[in-house]
């Protein structure tokens, strides 16, 4: 158990709709990561965050957005779901950046 | 963005053989670190090398750093069932840049 917390744990929806994944971070940690894995993209970052503000940004669509609370937890928005983004999304912490990041077990979402 | 070529990327073999996966990249590594995915899981860290040349054990595995640190490899002696799962190997890029980038991984199935 790597001490970060994500739900739902599965997601079933249909194209066009809006779902929200959410992330708890290790305690003590102020950094969250996004990531979304697929078959054929591999495990890719969306995005970070550090203590409630934006650090870093990777391939991120328009359609998706993300935040953290000032509780530390963190949301990651999908909207205008598509067919392809039908994936594992995980969510990581770390301390503030560059250590070592623990991720969760992820939401595996299903676009139908 | 740097790219990280992992090989092979399916590896299936019988339980008391050895192996070894490679992590590949035409830039050099600030630091790499490798990861083991289970089924349902997320990743975990096994390991950070950081410096050219530098061999770090555990247990089993073996993880080397190549000298002009652009290349890393990880050999397991022995390999158990327990160890299947997907090995991913991940660089940070440099500079205020917090992304973590990961290779698509090589997916190993230790057989009984």
């Amino acid at each position: 158990d790597s001490g970060v917390t994500q739900t739902p744990k599965h997601l079933i929806t249909a194209t066009g709709q809006r779902v929200t994944l959410r992330c708890s971070p290790r305690s003590g940690d102020l950094s969250v990561y996004w990531y979304q894995q697929s078959l054929d993209q591999g495990l890719q970052f969306l995005i970070q965050y550090y203590n409630g503000e934006e650090r870093a940004k990777g391939n991120i669509l328009e359609r998706f957005s993300a935040q953290q609370f000032p509780d530390l937890h963190s949301e990651l928005n999908l909207s205008s779901l598509e067919l392809g983004d039908s994936a594992l999304y995980f969510c990581a912490s770390s301390v503030g950046g560059w250590e070592t990041q623990y991720f969760g077990p992820g939401t595996r979402l299903l676009v139908l | 963005t740097q790219l990280l070529e992992q090989s092979p990327q399916f590896l299936s073999i019988q339980e008391g053989e050895n192996l070894t996966v490679y992590c590949n990249s035409s830039s050099v590594f600030s630091s790499l670190q490798w990861y083991r995915q289970e089924p349902g899981e997320g990743p975990v860290l096994l390991v950070t090398v950081v410096t050219g040349g530098e061999v770090k054990k555990l247990k089993r595995l073996t993880f080397q750093f190549g000298d002009a640190r652009k290349d890393s490899s990880l050999h397991i002696t022995a390999a158990q069932p327990g160890d299947t799962g997907l090995y991913l190997c991940a660089s940070y890029s440099g500079g205020s840049n917090y992304k973590l980038t990961f290779g698509k991984g090589t997916l190993l199935t230790v057989n009984p």
